[in-house]
């Protein structure tokens, strides 16, 4: 166990939909990164937030979005959902902004419909 | 930009071999980071590099921080069927953003 929580597991939608994928980081970690995993493929980075800013952002498509908030923990709006969206979506989290370890969540895996 | 090359890509061995794969940048890290994913779990950190030269084990994996700064290698001795997976380097890029790509991975099968 990572530390690192992700909800939910498995989720299904259809085209056009919007879903929040949400995530706690691990105790004391104050780095959230988002990353996709698609189908037989590498982790794409998305986004990372570091105590409640955003950090660095990576490919991540305008219909996406994501935030920090105060607690810390991390959400991941996906808008006009489309097959392709299809995929892992992965929380990590780390202590600091950047050098250290990383740790992931168990993703949420998003079928669309 | 940046990217991380891992060979071989896959690789099937039989139960008890030894495994090496190594992982190469075209800039330089100042870490590198071995994970092992799990058909659709999340990727398990195994072994963390923070300086050049270094040499790290856990168990029966070991892993090298390579002194150009610009790979890294994971070797596994004597391997298991629960090798299985996929194996992942990352590192952090440092041009100013502080995210972590990743290698495109190398998909171990073990015959036992």
């Amino acid at each position: 166990d990572s530390g690192v929580t992700q909800t939910p597991k498995h989720l299904i939608t259809a085209t056009g939909q919007r879903v929040t994928l949400r995530c706690s980081p691990r105790s004391g970690d104050l780095s959230v990164y988002w990353y996709q995993q698609s189908l037989d493929q590498g982790l794409q980075f998305l986004i990372q937030y570091y105590n409640g800013e955003e950090r660095a952002k990576g490919n991540i498509l305008e219909r996406f979005s994501a935030q920090q908030f105060p607690d810390l923990h991390s959400e991941l709006n996906l808008s006009s959902l489309e097959l392709g969206d299809s995929a892992l979506y992965f929380c990590a989290s780390s202590e600091g902004g950047s050098g250290n370890t990383i740790y992931f969540g168990e993703g949420s895996w998003l079928t669309v419909v | 930009g940046q990217q991380l090359n891992q060979s071989p890509q896959s690789m099937f061995i039989q139960e008890g071999e030894d495994v090496s794969m190594n992982c190469t940048s075209s800039s330089i890290f100042n870490t590198w980071l071995w994970y092992k994913q799990d058909p659709g779990e999340g990727p398990v950190l195994l072994i963390a590099l923070y300086k050049a030269g270094e040499l790290t084990s856990n168990g029966r994996l070991t892993a090298q921080f390579g002194i150009t700064r610009k790979d890294s290698f994971l070797n596994i001795s004597a391997s298991i069927p629960s090798d299985v997976g996929i194996y992942f380097c990352a590192g952090p890029v440092t041009s100013g953003t502080y995210k972590y790509i990743f290698g495109t991975g190398t998909r171990l099968k073990v015959l036992a």
